[in-house]
């Protein structure tokens, strides 16, 4: 499975608490991405990254921030959790150069009390 | 942006039957329609993908059909087996654009014995 790791795989934390979720992959794709997944909303992407220190935000983005300071490395941290961010986070990453496919990594569940 | 509608949300079939799952997409640009299994608990995966300029696809007993007037894809599955017991997405999206996939809401597939 592509060379796609990330930590923790699980967490739980209580609302108020910074979290910092991290991906690392060894695939050397330019393009790294967050998701969150929920019953009956699939997919749905938070921020994504088309460089080093190049981000952008994603349909649901509001409350996370991203960092990329490594091509292999893709932080999501949520400053100030809430309950509403219980969930699990998958990163992927792809290489739009030459395919628009995406990897996912194993993900994170998440739980916010 | 793009919208992708996917539908039925469920589906349960007898082993040995066959399985279709329809997305409708609503940007007639997007040109790239890739196609994730993910069983429980695992990260999403491949499985196909069609692009615009192909109206049908097989890799063995999973196929996916396109039809860019009506603006839908579908994935069938034949011959259908416990294993193919899963939850799957679509997605689409304009290849080469600085835009991102958009997926379905997925579709939990039951393969009955």
């Amino acid at each position: 499975d592509a060379g796609i790791t990330q930590s923790p795989r699980h967490k739980v934390t209580e609302t108020g608490t910074p979290v910092t979720l991290r991906c690392h992959q060894t695939e050397n794709h330019r393009y790294m991405y967050w998701y969150r997944q929920d019953p009956g909303h699939g997919l749905r992407l938070i921020h994504y990254s088309y460089g080093v220190k190049d981000t952008d935000k994603g349909e649901v983005s509001d409350g996370y921030s991203v960092s990329r300071s490594k091509t292999e490395d893709f932080l999501l941290t949520l400053e100030s959790a809430t309950s509403s961010q219980t969930s699990v986070y998958f990163c992927a990453t792809g290489d739009r150069a030459s395919t628009d496919t995406q990897y996912f990594g194993p993900g994170t569940r998440l739980t916010v009390l | 942006g793009e919208n992708v509608e996917q539908h039925p949300s469920t589906l349960s079939v007898q082993e040995g039957d066959s399985a279709v799952i329809k997305c409708t997409y609503s940007d007639s640009a997007s040109n790239y329609f890739p196609w994730y299994k993910q069983e429980l608990g695992k990260r999403p995966q491949l499985i196909i993908d069609i692009r615009s300029n192909v109206g049908e696809k097989k890799d063995q007993r999973i196929a996916v059909t396109l039809n860019k007037t009506a603006k839908h894809f579908s994935l069938h599955i034949t011959e259908t087996q416990p294993e193919d017991s899963a939850v799957y997405f679509c997605a689409a999206i304009i290849s080469g654009s600085a835009r991102q996939l958009t997926f379905g809401s997925g579709t939990q597939l039951t393969v009955l014995p």
